[in-house]
Parts: C-alpha cells; sequence; structure tokens
C-alpha cells in the first residue's frame, strides 16, 4: 500500500505557481520523498528528492515540513506540457526496494 | 541506446497465446522492474531484478507471468495463455544501486488481447 496521501486532482493557471502537496505521516527516519511525474502515454519521469532540507532543481523545488509528515511540490512557472499525473513516494535512499506508486495527482495546467 | 528501451512498442494478440516483452536497461544498470498499467489506473509493480536474480516478485499477478533477466542486462517478461485482463501497458524500469534512487522508466509495451 503507498504510505503516501495525494489531492486526486488539481488546476493551475500557465504560468503560476503549482503547489502539490502530499501526506506522509507514517514516514520513517530513513526515508526519502520522491516525486515522479508521468505524462500520457508516457513513462514515469523522475523530478526530485529530499530527506528533511528543501530542494530545488531545475524542474522544480520540494518543501518538507519539519516533522517531515508532509511535502509540498513546487512548479514555480508551471506551462501546458506540465500537464500530467504527479506521484508522491516515500523510500529508503540506497533501497532497491520497489516504489509503490499510489493514485498521485492529476495536473491540468490551463491557458 | 541512453534510455531504457522497450520492445515491442505495441502488441495485439488472441486470447490464450503467449507472448513477450522485451526491457534492454540502461548500460550498467544492476536493478530492474517491471510494473503493469492497466486504462486510466496507476502502475502496479510485478517483479524487481538485482542483477540476475529477482528478490521481489511479489506483484506477479499469477503463474502465467514470469520473468527472466540474463547477463544483468536484458529481461523478457512473458505471459503465458493470455486473457483480456491482461491487455495493459508493461513499464519497465532501470536503477543504478547505491546512487539517490532514481528510476528511469521506458516507454512500456502496449499490450492488447482481444
Amino acid at each position: 500500500d503507498a504510505k503516501t496521501t495525494q489531492p486526486p486532482s488539481m488546476d493551475c493557471a500557465e504560468g503560476r505557481a503549482a503547489n502539490l502537496p502530499c501526506n506522509h505521516s507514517t514516514i520513517s527516519g530513513n526515508e526519502y520523498v520522491y516525486w515522479y511525474r508521468q505524462i500520457h502515454s508516457q513513462g514515469p519521469q523522475y523530478i526530485i528528492h529530499g530527506l528533511k532540507n528543501n530542494e530545488t532543481n531545475e524542474m522544480a523545488s520540494l518543501i518538507i515540513t519539519e516533522d517531515r509528515k508532509s511535502s509540498t511540490l513546487i512548479l514555480p512557472h508551471a506551462t501546458l506540457r506540465d500537464t500530467a499525473v504527479y506521484y508522491c513516494i516515500v523510500r529508503a535512499l540506497r533501497s532497491t526496494d520497489k516504489l509503490i506508486f499510489g493514485t498521485g495527482t492529476r495536473l491540468q495546467v490551463f491557458p | 541506446g541512453a534510455g531504457v528501451s522497450q520492445s515491442p512498442s505495441n502488441k495485439v494478440t488472441e486470447k490464450g497465446k503467449d507472448v513477450e516483452l522485451r526491457c534492454d536497461p540502461i548500460s550498467g544498470h544492476t536493478a530492474l522492474y517491471w510494473y503493469r498499467q492497466s486504462l486510466g489506473q496507476g502502475l502496479e509493480f510485478l517483479i524487481y531484478f538485482q542483477g540476475n536474480s529477482a528478490p521481489d516478485k511479489s506483484g506477479l499477478p499469477s503463474d502465467r507471468f514470469s520473468a527472466e533477466r540474463t547477463g544483468g542486462s536484458v529481461s523478457t517478461l512473458t505471459i503465458q495463455r493470455t486473457q483480456q485482463e491482461d491487455s495493459a501497458v508493461y513499464l519497465c524500469a532501470s536503477s543504478l544501486v547505491g546512487r539517490n534512487g532514481e528510476l528511469f522508466f521506458g516507454e512500456g509495451s502496449r499490450l492488447t488481447v482481444l
């Protein structure tokens, strides 16, 4: 079973920031928060991951609360190509365990 | 190639036939995963390989499903006596053990069982 909870869908206007929340209240101390997205008819794509500090890369920013029970993925300037299903997953860093994908959040970016 | 390669990209078969789906992981990636995704559904884990061994086969839905990996590289997922409920996109992913845990996915093989 997925250890994360995400809203099923969200809308965002093009050019605005998309903030996607995720709850992971049972996260263990050695587990990282990973985000993937799946654009229609494609395989999932890695976005970002983090442990407890905020992280930023060329795609997105990840904000993790101090108690690590929730996080937010931020796409700072959403484009139409960001329309996808976004998955939040918790997993130990060097684990080779399977990623368990929940139902994710379907983000629709509109013009 | 630079990414995970899967073949065939599309396969249409008749109920009762056997099918083989192939995955070429990224060179040097020792971990390999198979998932499937039915229409409009999430990703369902099937099996995981570390090298040529499969420490986790927990997701294989029945004994009609099997997979092997040879030479620590190419993997084949075999479905025997296909059923209509086997229709789905079968996704393969690979990763480099010891790094940040990022999985690289292929584009999938779409299986349609008539």
